[in-house]
C-alpha cells in the first residue's frame, strides 16, 4: 500500500529557507502513472496547491507565489522534495504531500495523501 | 485563474438526511472535477473524481453530479462518519480547490 511520508523542521524563521522531503513507499516515483505535488493548509483555512513534480523533472507551480516555490525529485530515494524562500509568517500552515493522477499526460486528481506536516514560521 | 465557490459553507444535518453540497466554478471545466473529504487533524481523503466517478473504497452513499461549471455532492444518508469538510477541486487549468463545506451535526 502507498504510503508517503513528509519530514523537516518544525520552526523556521521568518525570511529563511523552508526545505522539506517527502518520502514515498509501497510504490515507485519512477511511474510514469503519476505526478507527486506539495498542498498546504494554514490553520483553520483551505487547500492550496503549491506545485507538481514528474519524476523526470518536468515541473509546475503556483503562479501565486511566484519564484518562492521550488520543487526537486530524488529517484534514488523515491523521495521528492519541496524549497519555499523567502518565509512569512503566512507561510505558517500544515503541508502535505500528494500522489497526482497523470490524464491526458497532464497531471489532474490527488489520489493519495501524507499525514502533514505543521510548519510554523516565527522568530 | 478559475475561481471556485462552494455552497453553503457550513450546513447542519442529522443522521439519516440526504445531503447536498454544491460547487460553481468561474468557466467550464469540462468534468475536471474531484471531491475530497477532510476530518480534524487529517488529511484529505478522495471521494469522487471526474465529476461523478467514485473512488475504489468509497462507500456508495457518496455520489457526484454535473458538467461545465456547476457540480454537487450528495450523501443519500448521512451517517456518524460522515461528519467532516468537503472540499472540490478542478484541474482543468491548474489546480485549485473550493474554500470548504463543513458538514456539522444538528
Amino acid at each position: 500500500q502507498l504510503q508517503l511520508q513528509e519530514s523537516g523542521p518544525g520552526l523556521v524563521k521568518p525570511s529563511e529557507t523552508l526545505s522539506l522531503t517527502c518520502s514515498v513507499s509501497g510504490g515507485s516515483i519512477s511511474s510514469t502513472s503519476y505526478y507527486w505535488a506539495w498542498i498546504r493548509q494554514p490553520p483553520g483555512k483551505g487547500l492550496e496547491w503549491l506545485g507538481s513534480i514528474y519524476h523526470g523533472g518536468r515541473t509546475y507551480y503556483n503562479p501565486s507565489l511566484k519564484s518562492r516555490v521550488t520543487m526537486s525529485v530524488d529517484t534514488s530515494k523515491n523521495q521528492f522534495s519541496l524549497k519555499v524562500n523567502p518565509l512569512t509568517a503566512t507561510d505558517t500552515a500544515v503541508y502535505y504531500c500528494a500522489r497526482q493522477v497523470v490524464q491526458q499526460l497532464v497531471p489532474s486528481y490527488f489520489d493519495s495523501w501524507g499525514q502533514g506536516t505543521l510548519v510554523t514560521v516565527s522568530s | 485563474d478559475i475561481q471556485m465557490t462552494q455552497s453553503p459553507s457550513t450546513l447542519s444535518a442529522a443522521v439519516g438526511d440526504r445531503v447536498t453540497i454544491t460547487c460553481r466554478t468561474s468557466q467550464s471545466i469540462t468534468k475536471s472535477l474531484a471531491w475530497f473529504q477532510q476530518k480534524p487533524g487529517k488529511a484529505p481523503k478522495l471521494l469522487i473524481y471526474e465529476a461523478s466517478n467514485l473512488e475504489t473504497g468509497v462507500s456508495s452513499r457518496f455520489s457526484g453530479s454535473g458538467s461545465g461549471t456547476d457540480f454537487t455532492l450528495t450523501i443519500s444518508s448521512l451517517q456518524p462518519d460522515d461528519f467532516a469538510t468537503y472540499y472540490c477541486q478542478q484541474y482543468n487549468s491548474y489546480w485549485t480547490f473550493g474554500q470548504g463545506t463543513k458538514v456539522e451535526i444538528k
